[in-house]
């Protein structure tokens, strides 16, 4: 156990709608990244909080938002989904250690139909 | 452009053997890699780290080997068990004190018992 809580695990969805994952890092862990894993793209960074502010962008779309609230959990919006958002989306967090170790949740599963 | 990649999608072992897994990087300027394993169902799992200013890293029954002249990454699990069956991640970060990883493509590595 990473320590990590994505909710929810698995999410179903039609073309155009919007979704919200949910991302609760652990405890004291300043910093959360979410990453979106397909079969043809890989694992790719989308996007970097720390402490409630934006850090760092990757290959997030438009149609994508994501925040980070007082109490550090963070919510990955996904609007006018497309057949190809279909993918296993991920958070980690990490913690002041100087290394690259990331913790990472278990993965929200969405699908597009 | 700059990406990180494996030479081998699928990688067979006999349990008790060694594996060795690769990894070939293009940005002569990256300064920090990570091997994550990735096991079905899970979020990926830090395993080691190694800076470019090191040519080996050892762990418990892993070594990191980095060839800065040819770009090249590998990852060495000794006397391999069933639980390292999963798939192998080598990352690399963009810069010191950044820890937006990019992910290689994967490896997956299956222990024949």
């Amino acid at each position: 156990d990473s320590g990590v809580t994505q909710t929810p695990k698995h999410l179903i969805t039609a073309t155009g709608q919007r979704v919200t994952l949910r991302c609760s890092p652990r405890s004291g862990d300043l910093s959360v990244y979410w990453y979106q894993q397909s079969l043809d793209q890989g694992l790719q960074f989308l996007i970097q909080y720390y402490n409630g502010e934006e850090r760092a962008k990757g290959n997030i779309l438009e149609r994508f938002s994501a925040q980070q609230f007082p109490d550090l959990h963070s919510e990955l919006n996904l609007s006018s989904l497309e057949l190809g958002d279909s993918a296993l989306y991920f958070c980690a967090s990490k913690g002041a250690s100087n290394t690259g170790e990331l913790f990472f949740g278990e993965g929200s599963r969405l699908t597009v139909l | 452009g700059e990406s990180v990649g494996l030479h081998l999608p699928t990688l067979s072992v006999q349990e008790g053997d060694n594996s060795i897994i690769n990894c070939a990087y293009s940005n002569s300027a990256s300064d920090y890699f990570i091997w994550y394993k990735q096991e079905s169902g899970k979020g990926p799992q830090f395993i080691i780290d190694i800076r470019s200013n090191m040519d080996k890293r050892q762990g418990q029954r892993v070594t990191v080997l980095l060839n800065k002249t040819v770009k090249h990454l590998s990852l060495q699990i000794a006397a391999t068990q069933p639980g390292d069956s999963a798939v192998y991640f080598c990352a690399e970060t963009p810069g010191a004190g950044s820890y937006q990883l990019t992910f290689g493509k994967g490896t997956k590595l299956s222990v024949i018992p």
